[in-house]
């Protein structure tokens, strides 16, 4: 079965701190792979998304996430933090192939918190 | 400008007793979906409508029921709520199924169900 691995439940960073949040998943073929953001009492937003092309991806907010395919990664990475990042982040996968009705397969997601 | 409404934000039913969820939408797209989130899970997908065109996941227990009126609401009806089915439900849109690079889901803020 398609999975999708964070290893990280809490992160904990002093603003101005690098990112950097890790995501596996388990589906071999092609796939779609996307990093959604919660702020606190608000919906899930879309931060950045891959499909095809360049493997660096460039997000909203100066976030960006690499997809690197050996290693079935797609990490999130912000150089420097702010306190207004603090939110749950979640990675998502799903598999681009003819006929996919685009499913999305969520990782349990990662808490950050940024202290001022 | 709100996009994806649900209500209510907090839902508490007793043991057994039907429950309706509600979500709507401004964005005329035409599909909805219907995740349930338990506390420290990711999402997971219940079902999604294609305009009238309904598609359970395999795995979504018979308590649960959905309906779409019209392209702008749907509701999620549990029969019979048991306390494991304690979560936050969220609804989410699309303006076709599959995932090409134009077709984003789009989140409500989930409505938390408590079930007494």
């Amino acid at each position: 079965a398609q999975s999708v691995s964070q290893h990280n439940h809490h992160v904990i960073l002093s603003e101005a701190a690098s990112l950097e949040l890790g995501c596996n998943y388990s589906y071999g073929g092609t796939v779609n792979l996307f990093w959604y953001v919660q702020y606190p009492g608000q919906h899930l937003q879309l931060l950045l998304k891959y499909f095809s092309g360049d493997p660096l991806v460039k997000g909203i907010k100066g976030f960006e996430a690499e997809f690197i395919k050996s290693k079935f990664s797609f990490n999130l990475r912000k150089p420097s933090v702010q306190w207004s990042d603090t939110a749950e982040y979640f990675c998502a996968v799903t598999p681009n192939y003819g006929g996919s009705q685009g499913n999305l397969i969520f990782g349990k997601g990662t808490k950050l918190s940024v202290k001022p | 400008d709100a996009m994806v409404i649900q209500n209510p934000r907090y839902q508490v039913t007793q043991f057994g007793k039907p429950v309706t969820l509600s979500c709507s939408q401004t964005l005329n797209h035409n599909v909805m979906y219907w995740y349930q989130q338990k506390s420290s899970q990711a999402p997971k997908l219940l079902f999604h409508y294609y305009d009238k065109d309904f598609n359970n996941e395999a795995d979504t227990p018979d308590n649960f029921q959905s309906r779409r009126p019209n392209t702008s609401f749907c509701f999620l009806d549990i029969r019979s709520p048991g306390l494991g089915d304690a979560a936050m439900y969220l609804c989410a849109t699309s303006s076709q199924l599959g995932l090409r690079y134009d077709n984003e889901q789009f989140f409500g803020p989930g409505t938390r169900l408590t079930v007494l």
